[in-house]
């Protein structure tokens, strides 16, 4: 199958900085990519849409001043959290379709924590 | 309105008895899709099977088959004789409208699959 990179697959860092993490997809072109938070022992919640070449589409309630994402190429999109705080603290997690391929294919996730 | 319904939040199977998660689903869309997704402790989200809303017959995929059933938007995933492998975090997943490279797909709240020894 097709596959998606995601970097780093952890990070810890003090509350006030920025953190990018990067969703790569290494074998395909991908026009679209998604970007998801997941709180333990939770559901995967859908963060934007993340759009090549042109701004994301945030799901309502999510800050895009906050969670700044950016898709600069049709193989690489990040996501930049800003100014984290411990409540950022999260695993995120990044998937991409390829083409009309029925499934999504996932990274292998972020677990960020900010201390 | 919760779009994704996992009523299981945990169960306990012995291994190689059979399984099945329950995940029904809300949506006027006549076009749709359908996903099991397995997750382990490692994070990874592992794609399992999947179902198109005009597919008339039961997705299978080795062990895993999905009951779907239409009329009661329901979309059941059975897992055949259970291996201590299957030890994991099992979400079902929906695709609303027509299949694009742009379609979200959004998740239930999964269910917390252990099999014991």
């Amino acid at each position: 199958g097709a596959v998606v990179s995601q970097h780093p697959s952890w990070v810890i860092c003090k509350s006030g900085t920025s953190v990018k993490i990067e969703c790569r997809s290494l074998d395909f072109q991908a026009t679209t990519m998604f970007w998801y938070r997941q709180f333990p022992k939770q559901s995967l919640m859908l963060m934007a849409t993340s759009n090549e070449g042109s701004k994301a589409t945030y799901e309502q309630g999510v800050e895009k001043d906050k969670f700044l994402i950016n898709h600069a190429s049709l193989t690489l999109s990040t996501l930049t959290v800003t100014s984290a705080h411990p409540e950022d603290s999260s695993f995120y997690i990044c998937s991409a379709k390829r083409g009309l391929d029925t499934e999504a294919f996932f990274g292998q996730g972020t677990r960020l924590t900010v201390v | 309105a919760q779009k994704i319904t996992q009523t299981q939040p945990g169960m306990f199977v012995q291994e190689k008895e059979a399984v099945t998660l329950d995940c029904t689903y809300d949506t006027s869309d006549q076009s749709y899709g359908l996903f099991w997704y397995k997750q382990p402790s490692s994070g990874e989200m592992i794609f399992l099977i999947y179902q198109g809303s005009y597919d008339e017959q039961n997705a299978t995929e080795g062990r895993y088959s999905l009951n779907f059933q239409k009329a009661r938007k329901s979309a059941n995933l059975v897992i055949s004789a259970s291996q201590l492998g299957d030890s994991a975090m099992y979400f079902c997943a929906m695709r609303e409208g027509r299949r694009s490279s742009a379609s979200k797909i959004i998740f239930g709240s999964g269910t917390r699959l252990s099999i014991r020894p």
